[in-house]
Parts: C-alpha cells; sequence; structure tokens
C-alpha cells in the first residue's frame, strides 16, 4: 500500500527564518510527488509536482527537491503570508488518485 | 477560467439525518474526484469517475455513501444516515486526463 508521511506536524518559525519540511513516501512506480499549500477554509493549491529522482522546481521563497525516498520543502527567508498547511501527495501505478501525507501546518511569526 | 464549484460551503446536520453535496468540475474535465479531509489529517480519496463511470471507490463507504456523475459533468455525494465521524470537509477535485488536480473550496459537514 501506497504510504506518505511527512514531518514535522507543525513549524513556527520567525519571519526570516528559512527551513525545511519533510515528506517520505513508499510507493510502487512513483509516476509523481505533488506539493500543495492548503489555507484555512479552503481547498489545496497547487505548487510543484516532480517526477524524477534528483529534480528540484522553484517558485518564490519556495523549493522542492526529491530523491528516491523522499521529498523536501525548502522555505527561504520566509513570509507571514508563507503561513499555510502543506501537503504532499504521490501519484503511484497505474492510478490517476493521488495519496496524500497529513501535512505540515507551517505558522511564520511576523 | 472558473475553477471547481461547490455547494454548500457548510452543513450541520443531526446523526441518522441525510445530507448530499454538490460539484461541478472545471469545464472539459473528464476526470472528478471526492475526497474526505478530517481535522488535522490530508485529504482521502473516496471515489474517482472518469466522464460517467467508477474507476476507484475501493475506500467508499458504500453503506451509507453513495455518489453519481450524470451526464459526466457535475456529480453529487450523498451520505445516508451520517455518523458523528462523518465530521469532516468534503473535497471535490477535476483533471483532464493523467494531469493536474485542481481542488474546489470543499463543503465543511458537521454531524452532532
Amino acid at each position: 500500500e501506497d504510504q506518505v508521511t511527512q514531518s514535522p506536524e507543525a513549524l513556527r518559525l520567525q519571519e526570516g527564518e528559512s527551513s525545511s519540511l519533510n515528506c517520505s513516501y513508499t510507493v510502487s512506480g512513483l509516476r509523481g510527488l505533488f506539493w500543495y499549500r492548503q489555507d484555512p477554509g479552503k481547498g489545496p493549491e497547487f505548487l510543484f509536482t516532480l517526477y524524477s529522482a534528483g529534480e528540484e522546481k522553484e517558485k518564490e521563497r519556495l523549493k522542492a527537491t526529491l530523491t528516491k525516498k523522499e521529498s523536501f520543502l525548502h522555505i527561504t527567508a520566509p513570509k507571514p503570508e508563507d503561513s499555510a498547511t502543506y501537503l504532499c501527495a504521490v501519484q503511484a501505478g497505474r492510478a490517476q488518485k493521488l495519496v496524500f501525507g497529513q501535512g505540515t501546518r507551517l505558522t511564520i511569526n511576523p | 477560467e472558473a475553477g471547481v464549484a461547490q455547494s454548500p460551503r457548510y452543513k450541520i446536520i443531526e446523526k441518522r439525518q441525510s445530507v448530499a453535496f454538490w460539484c461541478n468540475p472545471i469545464s472539459g474535465h473528464a476526470t472528478l474526484y471526492w475526497y474526505q479531509q478530517i481535522l488535522g489529517q490530508g485529504p482521502k480519496l473516496l471515489i474517482q469517475f472518469q466522464n460517467n463511470g467508477v474507476v476507484d471507490d475501493s475506500q467508499l463507504p458504500k453503506d451509507r455513501f453513495s455518489a453519481e456523475r450524470l451526464k459526466g459533468v457535475d456529480s453529487t455525494l450523498k451520505i445516508q444516515p451520517a455518523k458523528l465521524e462523518d465530521s469532516a470537509v468534503y473535497l471535490c477535485a477535476s483533471s483532464l486526463e493523467r494531469t493536474l488536480m485542481y481542488f474546489g473550496p470543499g463543503t465543511r459537514l458537521l454531524v452532532l
């Protein structure tokens, strides 16, 4: 069974304090790893898709990386508006569905 | 481009009552998903449609949950009868075949 585990469950940072969120996965035949951002009361919003080990993608203060067993979401010099829950999900085998981790709740204090 | 629409946004019911949620996907998206997100957890797939047909409903509690997608467009998800543990956000998502999934805002259900 495909499994996705995210850590930490919650992370509180000061504005400007860089850190990383982890997503480890166990799947058969990874087709893609997805990062979503979810604000309170809203649906998940797409950030990145990674397809193969060694791949990296960046968007503003966020950078996602992928290895054969895990992915990291690095956040550099975060701002309060980066506060949200970050969800990691995998798409594996022939299935189109995404299997999600439990999320990391990120809070950036001004 | 309009996003995925869901209604209602909030619903409060008593246990053993029935409830229905509606989803209108992005125009042209053949694949539609219903996910359940319990507070503090990631979304869990309930059912996936490809046009009118069901692709995956392995995690749908079929004794109380049902879903349909008429004419391959709108979809409804029904719970009958509801239990306390059904309190969650119900997310609808759509995608073109084998591409990026877009989520709606969700329906927040509270069962008392």
